[in-house]
């Protein structure tokens, strides 16, 4: 089977630009959470997608979008891009939302300039 | 709410020596819990669960960690260490959502 595919695997932007990444998850799994993790504030929940609904959502700004097709397949926007969004966003699927074990893709490295 | 402490963000042992890495939990309800080992540039990769049953729970590469719930522990070990073991460990709670640990580096001497 194969694993949790996320694309593009390294991305440079803008301040004030915005950025769209994509996180394919393990075919048969209906959940798909993001998150994100920089050395200074490590694993951050950002927000959670079952069943293309949003389940749960952490403590970010509104500038934090996502949304989860029909296929499970999920993106995730960032607007109005900032210095401090410059991290490691890391997607994970599982079969069950909530308490399931979740599988991690490779994760996108955002860098903000 | 739960939440997740992991004692001790460096951790250094020799080669094949004993790998203890620390994690306490709070917890109003039963937890599921979870290790994650995480390689330079790469996701997360779970190592082992408990959700119920046997307290004693091994996972892949030769890691067991205990479920001690008058402890609030769940520290994770492994009798040997190896180099290839060097990384950084996340310990997890999960109920509603996941919750991480800050993670603990773990550096295998020669």
């Amino acid at each position: 089977k194969a694993g949790v595919t996320q694309t593009p695997r390294y991305l440079i932007k803008t301040r004030g630009q915005q950025v769209t990444l994509s996180c394919s998850p393990i075919s048969g799994h209906r959940s798909v959470s993001w998150y994100q993790q920089t050395p200074g504030q490590g694993l951050q929940f950002l927000f959670e997608y079952f069943s293309e609904t949003q389940r749960n959502k952490g403590n970010f700004p509104g500038r934090f979008s996502g949304r989860q097709f029909s296929n499970s397949r999920s993106e995730m926007n960032v607007s109005t891009l900032e210095l401090g969004d410059s991290a490691l966003y890391l997607c994970a699927s599982s079969f069950s939302q909530g308490a399931s074990e979740q599988y991690f893709g490779p994760g996108t490295r955002l860098t903000v300039t | 709410a739960q939440s997740v402490t992991q004692l001790g963000s460096h951790v250094s042992v020799s080669e094949g020596a004993l790998v203890l890495l620390r994690c306490n939990y709070s917890s109003s309800v039963p937890p599921y819990l979870f290790w994650y080992v995480q390689y330079p540039n790469q996701g997360l990769q779970l190592l082992l669960k408990y959700t119920t049953g046997a307290t004693l729970v091994k996972g892949i590469n030769g890691f067991e960690a205990e479920f001690k719930k008058s402890e609030t522990s769940f520290h994770l070990t492994k009798p040997s260490a190896h180099m290839s073991d060097a990384a950084e460990y996340f310990c997890a709670v999960s109920y509603n959502d996941m919750r991480f640990g800050a993670g603990t580096r773990l550096t295998v001497k020669p």
